[in-house]
């Protein structure tokens, strides 16, 4: 089946922790996003991918980290700088011709003890 | 920032009816919008594309586009209990990858 995996479904960080949360997909798309969900809120930007070790910040990147090492792979790391990162944390992919229709993965809820 | 409005709801209607959500954007020229579909505790699930001015039609689901009146909607025809969520309406944004700029949802229940 093809799709986008995220894991953990639940994640706890503790005070000063920093935690990575994993994005896979298997479209073969080249885009991958990040967004933060709070609750009542709509989806926020973090970081965006269109190709293969590049990305860029979006609206709220402050606080974390991406890499993009793999075309399939986008992993957020989420770090003690960022204050307040109780949130569903989304990940989602498209491809970067037509109308480039995002797909999103399961998400992790992301809390801190 | 560019905004995309939605009436937080909820949006009460009967079994059967046609349910009716609205959305507005602020950026003239996005040219992609969506509506996606999200269940409590779940991620957003995609229902409908539209790119042009018009009606799409899938299935009970018709997205409405007016670009001059920067306005989309969706309409859900027979109603059912099963179809209560939050609706998210997105638009891309040209100068973030074509990321997406959510709504924050409508939130439609659908009463037995």
């Amino acid at each position: 089946d093809g799709g986008i995996t995220q894991s953990p479904k639940y994640l706890f960080r503790k005070e000063g922790q920093n935690v990575t949360l994993s994005c896979e997909q298997n479209l073969n798309h080249d885009a991958m996003y990040w967004y933060r969900q709070d609750p009542g809120q709509g989806l926020r930007l973090i970081y965006y991918s269109q190709i293969v070790n590049d990305f860029q910040k979006g609206d709220i990147a402050e606080g974390y980290s991406v890499s993009r090492e793999k075309k399939e792979s986008f992993p957020l790391t989420v770090t003690s700088a960022q204050k307040n990162p109780t949130a569903f944390y989304l990940c989602a992919s498209s491809t970067i011709q037509a109308q480039k229709t995002q797909y999103f993965g399961p998400g992790t809820r992301l809390l801190v003890l | 920032q560019k905004e995309v409005e939605q009436n937080s709801g909820p949006l009460s209607v009967p079994e059967g009816a046609i349910a009716s959500l609205n959305c507005t954007y602020s950026d003239r020229v996005s040219q992609s919008f969506f509506w996606y579909r999200q269940y409590s505790g779940k991620s957003p699930e995609l229902i409908m594309s539209i790119y042009s001015n018009g009606d799409k039609e899938d299935g009970r689901f018709t997205a409405q586009l007016n670009k001059a009146s920067q306005y989309v909607s969706l309409l859900i025809r027979d109603s059912q209990p099963s179809d209560s969520a939050t609706y998210l309406c997105a638009v891309n944004r040209w100068d973030s990858g074509y990321a997406l700029n959510f709504g924050k949802g409508t939130s439609l229940l659908v009463t037995p």
